[in-house]
């Protein structure tokens, strides 16, 4: 029983390098989105998708690029790493929309130099 | 500014005390849920309510939507040691989305 399976759980990168966050979910789940968690600030939406082939801006989504081209997987992929990226990412889907109690993987803790 | 403010952010307290964690804004919400977060896992839903009004309990946890359903509350009687963690509200707002609150850091302290 997976649930939402994120990878990898760390990772450490240098600045203007490239990477990507992999998630995948065995629910079924049409809506899937990632959050990023920062202290103080809880948890800040990046990109959210609402079934295969539709993907849409949250709240934070400069400097990250997600694609949905199957119900199971959803990676989010930052271009060229920043510092201000340092943060710990969370997938998380729901079986309905987003306003819809959210299952959480257990998060990428990413730290950019 | 953050549309959901947590307060207050840290509290630490003795066993057997209680508390109430609030969550506020000047925004409506269909629903507004609950999550308790464990160190080095993600969220876990505790429960959603819908209603203005409305309340539930789970255990010795009470949650409360405002009548408005602009603000909640969760109560906690009698806290344990197995209560600590990081609990955060979000509010459902229009279109595919959650709101989430900075969370609440309780330490139960045996």
């Amino acid at each position: 029983n997976a649930g939402v399976t994120q990878t990898p759980k760390f990772q450490v990168l240098k600045t203007g390098q490239s990477m990507t966050l992999q998630c995948a979910q065995d629910m079924n789940h049409e809506y899937m989105s990632w959050y990023r968690q920062d202290p103080g600030m809880g948890l800040r939406l990046i990109h959210y998708s609402v079934g295969a082939g539709i993907t849409d801006q949250g709240e934070v989504p400069n400097g990250y690029n997600v694609s949905r081209s199957t119900t199971e997987d959803f990676p989010l992929r930052l271009l060229s790493a920043a510092p201000s990226q340092t943060s710990v990412y969370f997938c998380a889907s729901s079986p309905g929309d987003g306003n819809q109690p959210q299952h959480f993987g257990d998060g990428t803790r990413l730290s950019i130099l | 500014t953050q549309l959901l403010e947590q307060s207050p952010q840290f509290l630490s307290i003795q066993e057997g005390e209680n508390l109430t964690v609030y969550c506020n804004s000047s925004s409506v919400f269909s629903s507004l849920q609950w999550y308790r977060q464990e160190p080095g896992e993600g969220p876990v839903l505790l429960v959603t309510v819908v209603t203005g009004g409305e309340v539930k309990k789970l255990k010795r946890l009470t949650f409360q939507f405002g009548d408005a359903r602009k603000d909640s509350s969760l109560h906690i009687t009698a806290a344990q040691p197995g209560d600590t963690g990081l609990y955060l509200c979000a509010g459902a707002q229009g279109a595919q989305k959650l709101v989430f609150g900075q969370g609440t850091r309780l330490t139960i302290n045996p």
